[in-house]
């Protein structure tokens, strides 16, 4: 079965950096795209960003232009995420969701479960 | 960026009842549109996809209607495990939007 383990809670200071992994089995890893979602304390969704996984393409929200990257490994089937110089407003649950499926128009149909990201000085 | 309105915020409701909950687009969507389920403390789980497809193992009480720029959920006889916020996203185009959330409750 499909599932997305994401590494654990994340503690960090303004102004640092902070990399989130996304670990994908039960299926053919290059086929499909991964997003990345993100949940504010007690707020609704927000979409970070998307990345296909067969050629390395991406597309960012254009509030985290410059401060988000994402980038996968095809050898461990791992997605990545990183954002850069963290504000208090980037504390949230990041979550990576697989596409549902492989070929039109991306929903997210499998979810990581999430990792808190807390960012405070 | 296309914006996305539910309502209503909140929902009480009863077991048994039927409720409905309505999403907004700012411009059409097509049919790009997903229901998503949240429970406190979980991932969203996805619910209904292009408009009205439902997703696998999803209860056939639960249905999505819609094109264009209006779109409904509906619970046709809620049940104890549907207590819980419903989130309603586009994705005809990037960047994805969702609506702000609505949370069904006990009456």
């Amino acid at each position: 079965q499909v599932q997305l383990v994401q590494s654990g809670a994340e503690m960090t200071k303004p102004g640092a950096s902070v990399r989130v992994s996304c670990k994908a089995s039960g299926y053919t890893f290059t086929n499909y795209d991964i997003s990345w979602l993100r949940q504010a304390p007690g707020q609704g969704l927000e979409w970070v960003g998307w990345i296909s996984v067969n050629n390395g393409n991406t597309n960012y929200a254009q509030k985290l232009q410059g401060r988000v990257s994402m980038t996968t490994d095809t050898s461990t089937n791992t997605a990545y995420m990183e954002l850069r110089s963290l504000t208090s407003d980037d504390t949230a649950i990041y979550y990576c969701a697989r596409h549902l499926t492989s070929l039109g128009r991306g929903v997210a149909g499998y979810w990581g479960q999430g990792t808190l990201v807390t960012v405070s000085s | 960026d296309i914006q996305m309105t539910q309502s209503p915020s909140t929902l009480s409701a009863s077991v048994g009842d039927r409720v409905t909950i309505t999403c907004r687009a700012s411009q059409s969507v097509s049919s790009w549109l997903a229901w998503y389920q949240q429970k406190p403390g979980k991932a969203p789980k996805l619910l209904v996809y292009k408009a009205s497809s439902l997703e696998s193992g999803v209860p056939s009480r639960v249905s999505g209607s819609g094109s264009g720029t209006d779109f409904t959920l509906t619970i046709s006889s809620l049940q104890p495990d549907d207590f819980a916020t419903y989130y309603c996203q586009q994705y005809n185009s990037y960047p994805w939007t969702f609506g702000q959330g609505t949370k069904v409750e006990f009456k």
